[in-house]
């Protein structure tokens, strides 16, 4: 069964960058859609971004100027960075898969089916 | 991209049902199929419900079921428990190939 684990700072000073990884067990993480989702305190979500295992990504228009998302499939795992960060990036930070590509179907499907526990991110001086 | 539109709130009695609505726009919820719900308990990570618009994963009780016309998809839940109380969420793929999320609606058991 698939798990996600989220790790990385739960401080973050203002203007700098906020990084986190995503470690992918008991599955490989080729052949999926991975995304990074946010939720601020007492807010709703809201999605970051999401890279495919080959490396290609796409991004949330409102935080593109900001966010990399990257990919190490050797290492399963892929990463977020979120650059000149401000409290307003105070949120639980989640990873999760996030789409496939059936070949016989021909068709993908995007949904985020697995996710992993959450991390809190405070940025503050 | 702008959320999608979900009531704050809805409420019900053990055994009733209810149904939360999700508007977007022909670019999101109206393109395609790819509308996913999600339960949010207090303190917990979102859990998948219901894909492609009425699919259940397996282990969802069939008491959640999915619809969509138009731009508007819903989320019913019939027989309402006390295990149902959660914050819920709806998701679209969009025409831009990213994902947006809908506002949310907190689901009260009366």
């Amino acid at each position: 069964q698939v798990q996600l684990q989220e790790s990385g700072p739960g401080l973050v000073k203002p203007s700098e960058t906020l990084s986190l990884t995503c470690t992918v067990s008991g599955g490989s993480i080729s052949s999926y859609y991975w995304s990074w989702i946010r939720q601020p305190p007492g807010k709703g979500l809201e999605w970051i971004g999401y890279i495919y295992y080959s490396g290609s990504t796409n991004y949330n228009p409102s935080l593109k100027s900001r966010v990399t998302i990257s990919v190490d499939t050797s290492k399963n795992q892929f990463s977020l960075k979120l650059s000149s960060v401000t409290a307003a990036d105070t949120a639980v930070y989640y990873c999760a898969r996030s789409g496939y590509f059936i070949p016989r179907e021909g068709y993908y499907y995007y949904y985020m089916d697995v996710w992993g526990k959450g991390t809190t991110v405070t940025v503050s001086s | 991209q702008s959320a999608l539109t979900q009531p704050p709130s809805v409420s019900g009695s053990p055994g009733q049902s209810v149904t939360i609505s999700c508007t977007g726009t022909s670019s999101d919820v109206g393109s395609y199929n790819r509308v996913s719900w999600y339960q949010q308990p207090p303190g917990t990570a979102p859990k998948l419900m219901i894909y492609e618009v009425s699919n259940r994963p397996s282990g969802v009780p069939d008491r959640f079921s999915g619809s969509k016309s138009g731009n508007t998809a819903s989320l019913t839940i019939s027989g309402l428990q006390a295990e149902d109380e959660a914050d819920y969420y709806c998701s679209s793929y969009t025409s831009s190939s990213t994902y947006v999320f809908g506002t949310g609606t907190k689901v009260t058991v009366l």
